[in-house]
């Protein structure tokens, strides 16, 4: 699978949008971009993936460039509870029998 | 929907001690996939089950093991067990896995060895 490059921690005031930048220069065709956030000592949560449209869904949204070499994941109005680590993931389309590779992930602050 | 759940919540054991953890799958899919966290690092990849068979494993050692019950139930077991093991243990279910669907995890089991 595709290494993705995060940065290690963004600040964002509640109530403005959220972006968080992910870097994956190395993606294959066919890839999948996914995003999980993790609040303190709870499991992952899933947040959105895409292959090369970008994608919307109750959450988030999801903007992957035309060379698929970096994608944004914006929260549209912050709130508090959206402090948490935020992982951008890569993985390989109908490779059914692997799990999803975790790096540090970028650690995002909503500040008040 | 209930989603996935995982037990015990906590749980202490001594160095060279066998444990097993414990994890209900979401309704509806047949895969589960365990990781390993530990502390200050992302989760990473024990092994997967899809049909009752491990069908893919990360770099644990095989004193990691599972099982995968004909409900899609899972158990990790792992054996002889080190300070090392200390982590949370994550257990994440999913039913299109293979065709680009997604993985739902659960809070996990906090375990420490001493």
């Amino acid at each position: 699978d595709a290494k993705t490059t995060q940065p290690t921690s963004m600040d964002c005031a509640e109530g403005r949008a959220a972006n968080l930048p992910c870097n994956h220069s190395t993606i294959s065709g066919n890839e999948y971009v996914y995003w999980y956030r993790q609040i303190h000592s709870q499991g992952p949560q899933y947040i959105i993936h895409g292959l090369k449209n970008n994608e919307t869904n109750e959450m988030a949204s999801l903007i992957i460039t035309e060379d698929r070499k970096s994608s944004t994941l914006i929260l549209p109005h912050a709130t508090l509870r959206d402090t948490a680590v935020y992982y951008c993931i890569v993985r390989l389309s109908g490779g059914g029998a692997d799990g999803l590779t975790f790096g540090k992930g970028t650690h995002l602050i909503i500040q008040p | 929907e209930t989603g996935v759940t995982q037990s015990p919540t906590h749980l202490i054991k001594t160095r060279g001690q066998q444990v097993t953890l414990r994890c209900s799958s979401q309704s509806g899919h047949n895969t589960v996939s365990w990781y390993q966290q530990a502390l200050g690092q992302g989760p990473q990849f024990i092994f997967q089950y899809y049909r009752e068979e491990e069908n893919g494993r990360g770099n644990f050692p095989p004193r990691f093991s599972g099982l995968q019950f004909p409900n899609y139930s899972s158990e990790l077991n792992v054996n002889a067990l080190e300070l090392d093991d200390s982590a949370l243990y994550l257990c994440a279910s999913s039913y299109f896995w293979g065709q680009g669907g997604e993985q739902y995890f659960g809070p996990g089991t906090r375990l420490t060895v001493t």
